[in-house]
């Protein structure tokens, strides 16, 4: 099984700062990585999918990077709006898709 | 409008069986891969199984055997059987459509197993 890792897992930041989330695959995964959005209650939002393409209407501030085993989420410009939980997934096999453990952004 | 409305949530007693459903709206769930997500009570996010266009099934380990994904072509609806129930698939089920990544869930349907 291939296992993610996020970190940090709480991140503490304020609107305007440039944040970054990191994840890490246990193996090779190419750019088969998303980024999603949960915030408490709510289903996630798909951000990014293979590794750096914005899914349509999110907005340009997000974007990701990396392929291999590294990748980044960045957030340029914080907004009061971002102020939630991320996750990574890999989907390299549909068959055995795997999540992060999650990072929470929270008001400094 | 593309949308999907899960049902079938409730309380189950371990060992107790359910059946959930997604309805699929705006677009055909038999030309997607579909798939189910959990979340357990302040936890992460749990992919449980997914179903291929072409109908090949594939399963969590920690759900192998107990569930079966499915889907009714006529009603445009994707369905979770969960067989067996433990105390630890208590959570939120979601459905999603698998194109690029999951970019259409549902609200979500809450399971509870406690006696």
């Amino acid at each position: 099984d291939i296992q993610m890792t996020q970190s940090p897992s709480t991140l503490s930041a304020s609107v305007g700062d440039r944040v970054t989330i990191t994840c890490r695959a246990s193996q090779s995964i190419s750019s088969w990585l998303a980024w999603y959005q949960q915030k408490p209650g709510k289903a996630p939002k798909l951000l990014i999918y293979k590794a750096s393409s914005l899914e349509s209407g999110v907005p340009s501030r997000f974007s990701g990077s990396g392929s291999g085993t590294e990748f980044t989420l960045t957030i340029s410009s914080l907004q009061p709006d971002d102020f939630a939980t991320y996750y990574c997934q890999q989907y390299n096999s549909y068959s055995e898709i795997t999540f992060g453990q999650g990072t929470r952004l929270e008001i400094k | 409008e593309v949308q999907l409305v899960e049902s079938g949530g409730g309380l189950v007693q371990p060992g107790g069986s359910l059946r959930l459903s997604c309805a699929a709206s705006g677009f055909t769930v038999s030309s997607n891969y579909m798939s189910w997500v959990r979340q357990a009570p302040g936890k992460g996010l749990e992919w449980v199984s997914v179903i291929y266009s072409g109908g090949s099934t594939y399963y969590a380990d920690s759900v192998k055997g107990r569930f079966t994904i499915s889907r009714d072509n006529s009603k445009n609806t994707l369905y979770l059987q969960m067989n067996s129930l433990r105390a630890e698939d208590t959570a939120v089920y979601y459905c999603a459509r698998v194109s690029a990544a999951m970019d259409v869930w549902g609200k979500g349907t809450t399971v509870t197993v406690s006696s």
